[in-house]
């Protein structure tokens, strides 16, 4: 079945720690995202990518990273500097060209907590 | 202001009732516009694209009022399944989808 797959489901780090949230899709999309998501609030754009070994920052990117060195996989790394990083974090995909039909598909999300 | 800012919720409903939600944008360059729903604890999934000239599908109608910046969606019929939170969603500079914060809605027997 074609779909993102996002690990792990749920992880606890103590502060101070890095943390990487893998994100993996087979439906052949140009354009990767990572968004985060607050009690009560919509999601943020954190990072995105429309190529491969390209991305660009989004509305909250500091005191994250990612790469995109294959087209199927697209990391994010929660590094120490983050602030406040106990949330839960959406990657999402699109057919790039297509991106204004809104045709994000999202992984089932990872819900991190920081202890 | 808020780019994309939803009606504050929770909606509480019977099963059969009618509810509405509207949401306002402020980039009025935006060409783009979806309803997304989201299950407690899941991703969201999209619903259905808004068109200038309004669409329906089954029990949902979504429309754009771009004079005034705000796109609606209606939920006729209301049933216990149609309870989640509706996220309006607005494409942005650079192509970018922005997210409202959400309204949810809770369909009661």
């Amino acid at each position: 079945d074609g779909g993102i797959t996002q690990s792990p489901k749920y992880l606890f780090r103590k502060e101070g720690q890095n943390v990487t949230l893998s994100c993996e899709q087979n439906l052949n999309h140009d354009a990767m995202y990572w968004y985060r998501q607050d009690p009560g609030q919509g999601l943020r754009l954190i990072y995105y990518s429309q190529i491969v070994n390209d991305f660009q920052k989004g509305d909250i990117a500091e005191g994250y990273s990612v790469s995109r060195e294959k087209k199927e996989s697209f990391p994010l790394t929660v590094t120490s500097a983050q602030k406040n990083p106990t949330a839960f974090y959406l990657c999402a995909s699109s057919i790039f060209a297509r991106v204004s039909t809104g045709e994000l598909f999202f992984g089932e999300g990872s819900r991190l907590t920081v202890l | 202001r808020k780019e994309v800012e939803q009606d504050p919720g929770p909606f509480n409903v019977p099963e059969g009732a009618t509810v509405a939600f509207n949401c306002t944008y402020s980039n009025s360059a935006s060409q783009s516009f979806f309803w997304y729903r989201q299950d407690c604890r899941k991703e969201p999934k999209l619903l259905m694209s808004v068109y200038s000239s309004g669409n329906e599908d089954g029990r949902f109608t979504a429309q754009l009022n771009r004079a005034s910046q705000y796109i609606s969606l209606l939920i006729r019929d209301s049933k216990l399944s149609d309870s989640a939170t509706y996220l309006c969603v607005v494409n942005g500079q650079g192509g970018k989808l922005i997210f409202g914060q959400g309204t949810e809605l809770s369909v009661k027997p």
